[in-house]
């Protein structure tokens, strides 16, 4: 079976700070794929990132940087300097043979980043 | 950019009527999906769909809901008998080959049943 869990349900920040994302996993899949996904007041699901897990080299992009560590089966999201614009719902997702490859996503942590 | 097209953009019907939600996948995908999040909830997954069948499905996709690939472009979300529960906004997504980039989603049908 294949859990995600995004332990923080609403995070609040000031404008230009840093604030990570958390997202632990579980999943008896050898070979997976994790993911984020922003979705804005908007609505619409915005692909960021996605990540194999036989690739634990972390990735940065902008200000947005992801660390993957498999011991501890995490996939944690980070953004510097964090802007309005900023502010969505972000989702931790997995993927992998078992289910046929459809995503599985986490309960989602709303950002709100406040000028 | 190519783009998943899902219409309408909201859809209001009454408990008990029959809906079909239409998604038009990027052309070169493969595999297409469907997703529900419930208003203030997680996003979940429906069913997938491959070479013309369902691959994978959910324990959410009961009887009354099926899926469909009439033509070469169109995916349809058909909901047989509408209930209250069924409100919430239903999202088509499709891959390619890879997976390389995900899955991309439309901008989403909010279904409202009253």
């Amino acid at each position: 079976a294949q859990k995600v869990t995004q332990a923080q349900t609403e995070i609040s920040v000031v404008e230009k700070e840093d604030v990570t994302l958390d997202c632990v996993y579980e999943t008896r899949d050898t070979t997976y794929y994790l993911f984020w996904y922003k979705q804005p007041p908007s609505g619409e699901l915005v692909f960021l990132i996605r990540r194999n897990s036989f690739d634990e080299q972390n990735e940065i992009s902008g200000r947005y940087s992801w660390n993957f560590q498999k011991s501890t089966s995490s996939f944690n999201f980070t953004i510097t300097a964090s802007q309005v614009v900023d502010s969505a719902v972000y989702f931790c997702a997995l993927s992998g043979s078992n289910s046929g490859y459809a995503l599985n996503f986490g309960k989602g942590t709303s950002l709100l980043v406040t000028p | 950019e190519p783009e998943v097209t899902q219409t309408p953009s909201h859809q209001v019907t009454q408990m008990g009527q029959e809906v079909i939600l239409r998604c038009v996948p990027i052309s070169n995908h493969l595999y297409f999906y469907w997703y529900r999040q419930i208003l203030g909830q997680k996003v979940e997954f429906l069913v997938s769909f491959y070479n013309n069948e369902i691959s994978e499905k959910s324990e959410i996709f009961d009887d009354q809901f099926s899926v469909e690939r009439p033509d070469g472009s169109n995916f349809t979300l058909k909901i047989r008998s509408t209930k209250l529960e069924d409100s919430a906004m239903y999202f088509c997504a499709s891959r390619d080959r890879t997976g390389r980039e995900g899955a991309f989603f439309g901008q989403g049908t909010r279904l409202t049943v009253v």
